[in-house]
């Protein structure tokens, strides 16, 4: 069935240091790939999609390209900020999985100022 | 964006009670929905999808008759729990969807429950 992997945290970073979060994923369709962020307290909200390949969703300087050669939707930015700090879902939903969304394990990410 | 809210909030109850947990989409109407439930530290573990006017499709190991779900509108589901233990306490997780591929699931901010 579909999965998502993605790199286990927690990520501590200083501010304005360059993020990557890895996620891998597979599917036996074509599926659409989100980033999805929590913050303390608060339910999940919609960072970023991208629903082909190639594809480059991009959200508050948030960037991720839908590579299908690698199966892989990483999350990057380039200077973080202290008020990133958050889990980070990578996730994916297809027509053959219902469009069910599958997550990922999450990553935490703390930011020092 | 569309906007998912889910009451209550937060509740705590008795073991052996039972407890319903609304979710509504307010600005649109969604065609199917979906309870999660997450653990601390953890990723949502999808506990059911939901369509309109339909019987809810539950995931495997998730006991449908302990997790009530009605989609009775294109805007409401319930989840209850019936007969709530300590084991029950989490943090439950609707969403909303059109249902269009590729469309794009609206989260609701969450329930906290705890059985005491």
């Amino acid at each position: 069935g579909d999965s998502v992997t993605q790199m286990e945290g927690p990520v501590t970073l200083s501010e304005e240091a360059f993020l990557t979060i890895n996620c891998t994923y597979t599917a036996t369709g074509y599926p659409s790939l989100f980033w999805y962020v929590q913050y303390p307290g608060e339910g999940l909200q919609l960072l970023l999609k991208a629903t082909k390949a190639d594809d480059k969703g991009s959200n508050k300087g948030f960037e991720a390209t839908y590579r299908k050669e690698t199966t892989s939707f990483h999350l990057e930015k380039g200077s973080v900020q202290v008020s990133d700090s958050a889990v980070y879902f990578c996730a994916l939903s297809d027509q053959a999985g219902g469009f069910k969304t599958i997550f990922g394990a999450g990553t935490r990410l703390f930011v020092k100022a | 964006g569309a906007v998912v809210s889910q009451h209550p909030s937060r509740v705590i109850c008795k073991s052996g009670t039972s407890v319903k947990i609304e979710c509504r989409s307010l600005d649109f109407q969604a065609t199917t929905m979906f309870w999660y439930r997450q653990f601390p530290k953890k990723s949502l573990m999808l506990m059911a999808t939901s369509n309109e006017g339909s019987k809810a499709t539950y995931e495997q190991g998730v006991e449908k008759d302990k997790f009530l779900i009605n989609h009775a509108s294109l805007t409401l589901s319930t989840l209850t729990v019936t007969s709530a233990h300590p084991e029950d306490s989490s943090f439950y997780i609707c969403s909303a969807s059109s249902g269009a591929e590729g469309s794009e699931q609206y989260f609701g901010p969450g329930t906290r429950l705890t059985v005491t």
